[in-house]
Protein backbone atom coordinates (compact mmCIF):
# COMPACT_ATOMS: atom_id res chain seq x y z
CA UNK A 1 0.00 0.00 0.00
CA UNK A 2 1.56 3.13 -0.99
CA UNK A 3 2.07 5.86 1.72
CA UNK A 4 3.14 9.54 1.66
CA UNK A 5 4.31 11.07 4.76
CA UNK A 6 5.01 14.98 5.34
CA UNK A 7 7.47 16.09 7.40
CA UNK A 8 8.67 19.97 7.78
CA UNK A 9 9.51 22.48 10.59
CA UNK A 10 5.99 23.43 11.62
CA UNK A 11 7.20 27.21 12.37
CA UNK A 12 8.95 29.37 9.58
CA UNK A 13 10.02 33.08 10.33
CA UNK A 14 8.49 35.45 7.19
CA UNK A 15 11.27 36.06 4.85
CA UNK A 16 12.97 32.24 5.24
CA UNK A 17 12.94 29.27 3.42
CA UNK A 18 10.17 26.67 4.47
CA UNK A 19 11.86 23.31 3.66
CA UNK A 20 9.81 20.38 3.97
CA UNK A 21 10.19 16.86 2.84
CA UNK A 22 7.70 13.77 1.65
CA UNK A 23 8.55 10.11 2.07
CA UNK A 24 7.19 7.78 0.06
CA UNK A 25 6.85 4.01 1.03
CA UNK A 26 5.17 1.22 -0.42
CA UNK A 27 6.45 2.49 -3.71
CA UNK A 28 9.65 4.19 -5.66
CA UNK A 29 9.24 7.71 -6.83
CA UNK A 30 11.93 6.46 -9.11
CA UNK A 31 9.13 4.70 -11.12
CA UNK A 32 8.96 5.58 -14.76
CA UNK A 33 4.71 6.08 -14.36
CA UNK A 34 4.02 8.43 -12.24
CA UNK A 35 4.48 12.74 -11.27
CA UNK A 36 4.72 13.54 -7.39
CA UNK A 37 3.17 16.98 -6.47
CA UNK A 38 2.95 19.22 -3.70
CA UNK A 39 -0.51 21.02 -2.83
CA UNK A 40 -1.02 23.23 -0.38
CA UNK A 41 -4.20 25.06 1.94
CA UNK A 42 -4.45 27.97 3.73
CA UNK A 43 -6.21 26.99 6.49
CA UNK A 44 -9.65 27.24 5.86
CA UNK A 45 -9.69 28.26 2.47
CA UNK A 46 -9.19 25.80 -1.04
CA UNK A 47 -6.18 23.76 -2.47
CA UNK A 48 -3.28 24.98 -4.52
CA UNK A 49 -1.16 23.16 -6.49
CA UNK A 50 2.57 24.11 -6.29
CA UNK A 51 4.43 21.27 -8.59
CA UNK A 52 5.44 18.29 -9.63
CA UNK A 53 8.52 16.79 -10.28
CA UNK A 54 9.20 13.17 -12.56
CA UNK A 55 12.17 10.84 -11.90
CA UNK A 56 14.32 11.85 -14.20
CA UNK A 57 13.82 15.35 -12.01
CA UNK A 58 11.65 17.62 -14.52
CA UNK A 59 9.65 19.48 -12.89
CA UNK A 60 6.59 21.84 -13.59
CA UNK A 61 5.66 24.52 -11.25
CA UNK A 62 2.32 26.77 -10.48
CA UNK A 63 3.53 29.89 -12.42
CA UNK A 64 2.62 32.16 -9.39
CA UNK A 65 4.79 30.17 -7.11
CA UNK A 66 7.34 29.34 -9.80
CA UNK A 67 10.05 32.04 -8.90
CA UNK A 68 10.59 30.92 -5.20
CA UNK A 69 9.88 26.96 -5.52
CA UNK A 70 12.69 24.45 -5.67
CA UNK A 71 11.35 20.78 -5.71
CA UNK A 72 13.97 17.77 -5.91
CA UNK A 73 14.14 13.95 -5.07
CA UNK A 74 16.40 11.90 -3.25
CA UNK A 75 15.86 8.39 -5.06
CA UNK A 76 18.14 6.50 -2.73
CA UNK A 77 16.02 7.69 0.63
CA UNK A 78 12.88 7.90 -1.41
CA UNK A 79 11.88 11.25 -0.38
CA UNK A 80 10.89 14.37 -2.32
CA UNK A 81 11.72 18.02 -0.93
CA UNK A 82 10.19 21.15 -1.41
CA UNK A 83 12.01 24.11 -0.40
CA UNK A 84 9.79 27.73 -0.42
CA UNK A 85 11.95 30.83 -0.20
CA UNK A 86 10.80 33.98 1.31
CA UNK A 87 7.67 33.14 3.12
CA UNK A 88 5.04 35.28 4.12
CA UNK A 89 2.08 34.94 6.45
CA UNK A 90 0.40 33.75 3.21
CA UNK A 91 2.12 30.66 2.75
CA UNK A 92 0.47 29.65 6.00
CA UNK A 93 -1.09 26.47 4.67
CA UNK A 94 -1.10 22.54 5.37
CA UNK A 95 1.24 21.09 2.65
CA UNK A 96 0.72 17.77 1.10
CA UNK A 97 2.62 15.71 -0.98
CA UNK A 98 0.45 13.73 -3.86
CA UNK A 99 1.38 11.35 -6.81
CA UNK A 100 0.26 11.96 -10.50
CA UNK A 101 0.71 9.49 -13.31
CA UNK A 102 2.79 10.51 -15.89
CA UNK A 103 1.26 11.03 -19.43
CA UNK A 104 -0.91 13.12 -21.28
CA UNK A 105 -4.48 13.08 -19.47
CA UNK A 106 -3.44 11.94 -16.27
CA UNK A 107 -2.06 14.74 -14.05
CA UNK A 108 -4.70 13.95 -11.13
CA UNK A 109 -3.89 12.85 -7.62
CA UNK A 110 -4.51 9.57 -6.78
CA UNK A 111 -2.47 8.95 -3.47
CA UNK A 112 -2.13 11.72 -0.77
CA UNK A 113 -0.59 12.21 1.94
CA UNK A 114 -2.01 13.16 5.54
CA UNK A 115 -0.53 16.55 5.16
CA UNK A 116 1.99 18.73 7.83
CA UNK A 117 0.92 22.10 8.77
CA UNK A 118 3.54 24.96 8.34
CA UNK A 119 3.14 28.70 9.85
CA UNK A 120 4.73 31.33 9.19
CA UNK A 121 5.01 34.08 11.77
CA UNK A 122 7.74 35.77 13.93
CA UNK B 1 -3.33 29.52 -15.78
CA UNK B 2 -7.06 28.52 -16.24
CA UNK B 3 -9.86 29.80 -13.61
CA UNK B 4 -12.23 26.91 -12.49
CA UNK B 5 -15.20 28.39 -10.53
CA UNK B 6 -17.41 25.90 -8.80
CA UNK B 7 -21.17 26.86 -7.81
CA UNK B 8 -22.34 26.60 -5.41
CA UNK B 9 -19.95 27.68 -2.59
CA UNK B 10 -22.21 26.20 -0.29
CA UNK B 11 -24.82 23.62 -0.83
CA UNK B 12 -27.59 22.87 2.01
CA UNK B 13 -29.22 19.56 1.33
CA UNK B 14 -30.51 16.49 3.36
CA UNK B 15 -30.00 12.81 3.25
CA UNK B 16 -31.48 11.20 0.37
CA UNK B 17 -31.53 14.14 -1.90
CA UNK B 18 -30.19 14.31 -5.64
CA UNK B 19 -27.38 17.01 -5.50
CA UNK B 20 -25.35 18.68 -8.23
CA UNK B 21 -22.26 20.72 -8.12
CA UNK B 22 -21.07 23.00 -11.27
CA UNK B 23 -17.75 23.17 -12.28
CA UNK B 24 -16.76 25.90 -15.14
CA UNK B 25 -13.23 26.21 -16.74
CA UNK B 26 -12.40 29.57 -18.17
CA UNK B 27 -11.28 27.74 -20.84
CA UNK B 28 -11.85 24.68 -22.73
CA UNK B 29 -10.59 21.75 -21.14
CA UNK B 30 -11.66 18.57 -23.34
CA UNK B 31 -12.57 16.66 -20.34
CA UNK B 32 -9.58 16.62 -18.27
CA UNK B 33 -11.86 17.27 -15.06
CA UNK B 34 -11.54 15.63 -11.89
CA UNK B 35 -13.40 16.05 -8.54
CA UNK B 36 -11.56 15.11 -4.81
CA UNK B 37 -13.96 14.73 -1.68
CA UNK B 38 -12.69 16.27 1.38
CA UNK B 39 -13.36 16.19 5.15
CA UNK B 40 -11.86 18.33 7.76
CA UNK B 41 -8.38 17.75 9.01
CA UNK B 42 -8.10 15.05 6.27
CA UNK B 43 -6.41 14.54 2.98
CA UNK B 44 -8.42 14.50 -0.61
CA UNK B 45 -9.95 11.74 -1.88
CA UNK B 46 -10.38 11.21 -5.40
CA UNK B 47 -13.80 10.37 -6.80
CA UNK B 48 -13.92 10.88 -11.07
CA UNK B 49 -11.07 11.70 -13.27
CA UNK B 50 -11.58 12.29 -16.87
CA UNK B 51 -14.50 14.41 -16.19
CA UNK B 52 -16.94 11.27 -15.96
CA UNK B 53 -14.69 7.69 -14.85
CA UNK B 54 -15.59 6.97 -11.24
CA UNK B 55 -12.53 5.93 -8.90
CA UNK B 56 -12.73 2.59 -8.08
CA UNK B 57 -14.50 1.99 -4.33
CA UNK B 58 -16.27 4.90 -4.98
CA UNK B 59 -20.25 4.50 -4.51
CA UNK B 60 -22.11 4.50 -7.88
CA UNK B 61 -24.34 7.65 -6.58
CA UNK B 62 -21.46 9.60 -7.53
CA UNK B 63 -21.46 10.47 -10.81
CA UNK B 64 -19.78 13.09 -13.50
CA UNK B 65 -20.32 14.71 -16.34
CA UNK B 66 -19.26 17.45 -19.48
CA UNK B 67 -16.77 18.66 -21.42
CA UNK B 68 -15.03 21.47 -22.96
CA UNK B 69 -15.66 24.40 -20.19
CA UNK B 70 -18.95 23.02 -18.42
CA UNK B 71 -18.91 20.17 -15.50
CA UNK B 72 -21.05 18.78 -13.14
CA UNK B 73 -20.69 16.38 -9.87
CA UNK B 74 -24.00 14.77 -9.20
CA UNK B 75 -24.65 12.67 -5.92
CA UNK B 76 -27.71 10.66 -6.72
CA UNK B 77 -29.24 10.31 -3.19
CA UNK B 78 -27.27 11.81 -0.08
CA UNK B 79 -25.65 9.99 2.30
CA UNK B 80 -24.54 10.85 5.72
CA UNK B 81 -20.71 10.22 4.72
CA UNK B 82 -21.02 12.46 1.46
CA UNK B 83 -21.09 15.73 4.10
CA UNK B 84 -17.75 17.10 2.67
CA UNK B 85 -15.77 19.75 0.75
CA UNK B 86 -15.55 19.01 -3.18
CA UNK B 87 -13.11 20.42 -5.37
CA UNK B 88 -12.95 19.98 -9.19
CA UNK B 89 -9.57 19.96 -10.93
CA UNK B 90 -8.28 20.45 -14.59
CA UNK B 91 -5.39 18.97 -15.74
CA UNK B 92 -5.57 19.92 -19.27
CA UNK B 93 -2.96 22.92 -19.01
CA UNK B 94 -0.98 22.43 -15.98
CA UNK B 95 -3.16 22.01 -12.72
CA UNK B 96 -5.75 24.21 -11.04
CA UNK B 97 -8.23 23.57 -8.77
CA UNK B 98 -11.57 25.23 -7.92
CA UNK B 99 -12.47 27.03 -5.09
CA UNK B 100 -14.40 24.32 -3.47
CA UNK B 101 -18.09 23.22 -2.73
CA UNK B 102 -18.99 22.64 0.86
CA UNK B 103 -21.81 20.57 1.41
CA UNK B 104 -23.95 20.63 4.23
CA UNK B 105 -26.79 19.43 6.00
Amino acid sequence: QLQLQESGPGLVKPSETLSLTCTVSGGSISSRSYYWGLVRQPPGKGLEWIGSIYYSGKTYFNPSLESRVTISMDASKNQLSLQLKSVTAADTAVYYCARHSYGSGSYYFDYWGQGTLVTVSS
Amino acid sequence: DIQMTQSPSTLSASVGDRVTITCRASQSISDWLAWYQQKPGKAPMLLISKSSSLESGVPSRFSGSGSGTEFTLTISSLQPDDFATYYCQQYNSLIDFGQGTRLEI
